[in-house]
C-alpha cells in the first residue's frame, strides 16, 4: 500500500514568486491536512480538507491557501513567498478524523531564497 | 486553546538501554487522543504510540510504552531496549475528539543512542 506522496522533495523559490506543492493520501484516505515545520515555530497546522472541503484553518496569511481534488490529491499554494515561508511543508492524511493518528510524507522542503 | 510542552530538547542514552521522554500538555476537554510521533532524518512523521484518554490503561507498541496521568496532564514515553535505530527527533501531539481536526505538537525531543 502507498504511503503519502509529496511532490516535490525540494524547492528554491525566490522571494514575491508562489509555489505550489503537492500531496498524494494513502489510496482510500479522504481526509488531507497540512503542516509547515520551522526550528523556532516548531510544527505548526495549516489547514485540514475533506472531501472536497476545507474543515480547518490555522492562523497563516491569506497567501497560503489550499484545494483537494475528488481523488483526494491536495495541492497548497504560496503566494508573495517570503523569506520566512523556508520550511518544510508535511501532508498527512487520514481516512477521516485524526483521532487514529495521521500517516504523514515525508514532506517538501521549501527554501525562498 | 491545547498546548503541549516537551521540557527535554536534547536527550541521548546508551544502546539496549531504557529511556524515558516527558510530555505534559494543557487542555480544558475531557475527551482527547494523545500521540508520539517520531522524525528521523529521512524527516517523514511516523506513528510509534497513541492514547485515548478516557482509557486508563497505558499504551504499549512493543519496547514503547506510556506512562499516562491524566488529571497531572502528563503523557510520558518509554523506549525499552533502545536501539540505534531510534536515533530521531520525537513529538508528542494532542488532538480533540470531534474538534478540529488539528494535531498540536510539542516543540520535540532530540534523542540519540549511543553505540
Amino acid at each position: 500500500k502507498a504511503g503519502v506522496t509529496q511532490t516535490p522533495r525540494y524547492l528554491i523559490k525566490t522571494r514575491g514568486q508562489q509555489v505550489t506543492l503537492s500531496c498524494s493520501p494513502i489510496s482510500g484516505h479522504r481526509s488531507v491536512s497540512w503542516y509547515q515545520q520551522t526550528p523556532g515555530q516548531g510544527l505548526q497546522f495549516l489547514f485540514e480538507y475533506f472531501s472536497e472541503t476545507q474543515r480547518n484553518k490555522g492562523n497563516f496569511p491569506g497567501r497560503f491557501s489550499g484545494r483537494q481534488f475528488s481523488n483526494s490529491r491536495s495541492e497548497m499554494n504560496v503566494s508573495t513567498l517570503e523569506l520566512g515561508d523556508s520550511a518544510l511543508y508535511l501532508c498527512a492524511s487520514s481516512p477521516g478524523t485524526g483521532v487514529y493518528g495521521y500517516t504523514f510524507g515525508s514532506g517538501t522542503r521549501l527554501t525562498v531564497v | 486553546a491545547q498546548t503541549v510542552t516537551q521540557s527535554q530538547p536534547e536527550m541521548s542514552v546508551q544502546e539496549a538501554e531504557t529511556v524515558t521522554l516527558s510530555c505534559t500538555y494543557d487542555t480544558s476537554e475531557n475527551n482527547y487522543y494523545l500521540f508520539w510521533y517520531k522524525q528521523p532524518p529521512s524527516r517523514q512523521m511516523i506513528l510509534v504510540i497513541r492514547q485515548e484518554a478516557y482509557k486508563q490503561q497505558n499504551a504499549t507498541e512493543n519496547r514503547f510504552s506510556v506512562n499516562f496521568q491524566k488529571a497531572a496532564k502528563s503523557f510520558s514515553l518509554k523506549i525499552s531496549d533502545s536501539q540505534l535505530g531510534d536515533t530521531a527527533m520525537y513529538f508528542c501531539a494532542f488532538i480533540s475528539q470531534g474538534g478540529s481536526e488539528k494535531l498540536v505538537f510539542g516543540k520535540g525531543t532530540k534523542l540519540t543512542v549511543n553505540p
